[in-house]
């Protein structure tokens, strides 16, 4: 069976800091991979979205950088981190067939002091 | 945008009762899709209806899909308190498109 997940669970970290959040899935191959941000009370937003190998899709400009180094793996990252990148992030993963359905990880929980 | 809107934003209702939500989109769609949300976990997928249904149906869960009116509902019978939990629809458009674009969702309260 498919499995993902993602890492860290929750994180504090500065103003200005860099910021690198981890998802890997199991059980699949050349899966898509997705980045949504969740901010409080609210509905998801698509940040990124790979259909594969160093394929990188961006929905909005942002503080906010992606990489898909390997098949199954797709790294959100940072280099200096905003108060408003606060939220919860949570990363996915389809079949590599438009519309399917999304499998989601359980989430990191991101605060910027 | 094809984002879908739910309504109500909040509903709150006893166990027991049924729990109706909605869903409106803008353009044309291949599928729809639900999914549920525990308080600070991730989404979990209920049910995905095709553009070419009218109706679906998974355990207590009942889908209707409108695409005349660009609309959806979901309706849940006999509703216990595990039912609450945020409902959220997604879209997946005509377009071939690898993403499904979210509404912001129903926050659903059972009362015990």
């Amino acid at each position: 069976s498919q499995t993902i997940h993602q890492w860290p669970a929750t994180l504090v970290q500065p103003v200005g800091s860099p910021l690198s959040l981890e998802c890997t899935v199991e059980g699949t191959s050349n899966p898509n991979l997705y980045w949504y941000r969740q901010a409080a009370g609210r509905g998801l937003q698509l940040l990124f979205y790979s259909v594969g190998i160093g394929q990188i899709s961006s929905e909005v400009p942002q503080n906010l950088s992606a990489s898909r180094p390997q098949d199954r793996q797709f790294i959100l990252s940072s280099k200096k981190l905003l108060l408003s990148d606060s939220g919860f992030y949570l990363c996915a993963w389809s079949r590599g067939t438009a519309g399917n359905t999304i499998y989601f990880g359980e989430g990191s929980w991101l605060t910027v002091v | 945008s094809q984002q879908g809107e739910e309504d109500p934003q909040a509903l709150s209702i006893q166990e027991g009762e049924n729990a109706t939500m909605n869903c409106s989109y803008k353009t044309s769609i291949n599928n729809l899709q639900w999914y549920r949300q525990n308080s600070g976990r991730g989404l979990v997928h209920l049910i995905l209806i095709r553009s070419n249904e009218r109706e679906k149906h998974s355990g207590r869960l009942r889908v209707t899909l409108d695409t005349s009116k660009k609309s959806s509902s979901l309706l849940i019978t006999a509703s216990r308190a595990a039912d609450t939990a945020s409902y959220f629809c997604a879209t997946g458009n005509q377009g071939g498109s690898e993403k499904l674009v979210f509404g912001k969702g129903t926050k659903l309260t059972v009362n015990p």
